[in-house]
């Protein structure tokens, strides 16, 4: 079976400031991860996947996540956080890259305060 | 660019009621997917079709769900004698097999039911 966890339900940021979305997940197999973002009345979006290849993967908005597999983690990061990222994030996990069942966590709601 | 269409998006009935919703995917997406979301949580796999086909079940999906894809397009979902555990927000999202984005979900914004 597989698994996420996602650390803190809700994370406050100042504008300008680092956001760190954290995200550890269970397999049994090489997973598939993703983030994805969703911004109040829409649907979900995505913002990076990562597969195979580069554990770095950078996404849209500038949004990067690092795959560790000795630390089974698969951070959501940005620089600098601004007012529009303001929005839930959820990690979410897969047997393959095709993403036939993905298993959500319980998603990290993002502030962004000036 | 038209995305993936749900209806209705918001749904109010009472217990013991059915209720269907419909998801349209997007026109060249061959999977198709529901999931569900209480508040508080993530979304949570309840079936996938791939064209007409349904690949997959998961145990969530009781025997008073029913989901179609009759022509590999549009998809229904029916939830028969409604309880208030049924109260979330049920998603549709579609993606490729192949190609540039595959495995990318697209989601729609939703439907919400309400059982009273």
């Amino acid at each position: 079976a597989q698994s996420v966890t996602q650390l803190g339900s809700h994370v406050s940021v100042s504008e300008g400031a680092l956001v760190l979305l954290r995200c550890n997940y269970s397999s049994s197999v090489p997973p598939y991860l993703f983030w994805y973002v969703q911004y109040p009345n829409q649907g979900l979006q995505l913002l990076l996947k990562y597969t195979t290849g580069a554990t770095l993967v950078k996404g849209i908005n500038g949004f990067e996540a690092e795959f560790k597999k000795s630390e089974t983690s698969f951070h959501l990061t940005k620089p600098s956080a601004h007012m529009s990222d303001a929005a839930e994030y959820f990690c979410a996990v897969s047997r393959t890259g095709t993403a036939s069942k993905l298993t959500f966590g319980t998603g990290t709601r993002l502030q962004v305060t000036l | 660019d038209t995305g993936v269409s749900q209806d209705p998006r918001h749904k109010i009935t009472k217990r013991g009621q059915n209720v269907t919703f419909r998801c349209d995917p997007i026109s060249e997406h061959n999977r198709l997917y529901w999931y569900r979301q209480t508040l508080g949580q993530g979304p949570e796999f309840l079936t996938y079709f791939q064209n007409e086909a349904q690949l997959e079940k998961s145990r969530l999906l009781s025997d008073r769900f029913s989901a179609e894809r009759p022509k590999g397009s549009f998809s229904t979902l029916e939830i028969q004698r409604t309880e208030q555990g049924d109260s979330a927000m049920y998603l549709c999202a579609s993606s490729l097999t192949s190609g540039g984005r595959t495995g990318e979900l697209f989601f729609g914004e939703g439907s919400r039911l309400t059982v009273l």
